[in-house]
């Protein structure tokens, strides 16, 4: 079964700082982009980021651009977003999502998503 | 940035209605359109790709059409099950972008 596993979230400071990872399986993770895409309460999806299959190329939203750094870790098949420098704005819902097709490019839609992780950003 | 507008934000609608969603961009984006459910508390879940394309498992109530700047989405026959939140997403160009939502609710 394909499935995306997502750990980490948590109450954080402003300014703080938070890694999220996303362990997935049943499926050759290596060949695919995936990305971060995040849900405010009560509120649409914003896409966040996007890493290559490979991880050589990696795209941001100007939200978080400088901010949030995203990696995966093929041997592990692991997918990973460092959050620093928290605000209160980044709270959300943090969902990775599996680029629907083989594809070197950042664009696609997302046929996989995991369950999500709350990310709450207060003093 | 490619700005999605959706409409309408939520309907009601009996069951065996049949519903359209509207999707409108900013600027042509050929056929690069997808269109997602997401149930309460759940992840979003893929039902239409290339702005046409029924995913593998989607019922065919559930249909999408258009190109360049308009798109719709359609559910033939509202079924209790299908009671969500419809979001598309483009990805012509980055950043991608998400509409608004529509919230679909049985009358």
């Amino acid at each position: 079964e394909v499935q995306l596993l997502e750990s980490g979230g948590g109450l954080v400071q402003p300014g703080g700082s938070l890694r999220l990872s996303c362990a997935a399986s049943g499926f050759t993770f290596s060949s695919y982009a995936m990305s971060w895409v995040r849900q405010a309460p009560g509120k649409g999806l914003e896409w966040v980021s996007t890493i290559t299959g490979s991880g050589g190329s990696t795209y941001y939203a100007d939200s978080v651009k400088g901010r949030f750094t995203i990696s995966r870790d093929n041997s592990k098949n692991t997918l990973y977003l460092q959050m620093n420098s928290l605000r209160a704005e980044d709270t959300a819902v943090f969902y990775c999502a599996k680029d629907f097709r083989y594809s070197s490019s950042p664009k696609d839609a997302f046929d996989i998503w995991g369950q999500g992780t709350v990310v709450t950003v207060s003093s | 940035d490619i700005q999605m507008t959706q409409s309408p934000s939520s309907l009601s609608a009996s069951v065996g209605d049949r519903v359209t969603i509207t999707c409108q961009a900013s600027q042509d984006i050929s056929n690069y359109l997808n269109w997602y459910q997401q149930k309460p508390g759940k992840a979003p879940k893929l039902l239409i790709y290339d702005a046409s394309n029924l995913e593998t498992g989607v019922p065919s109530r559930f249909s999408g059409s258009g190109s360049g700047t308009d798109f719709t989405f359609t559910i033939s026959s509202l079924q209790p099950e299908d009671i969500a939140t419809y979001f598309c997403q483009q990805y012509d160009n980055l950043p991608l972008t998400f509409g608004g939502g529509t919230k679909v609710e049985i009358k």
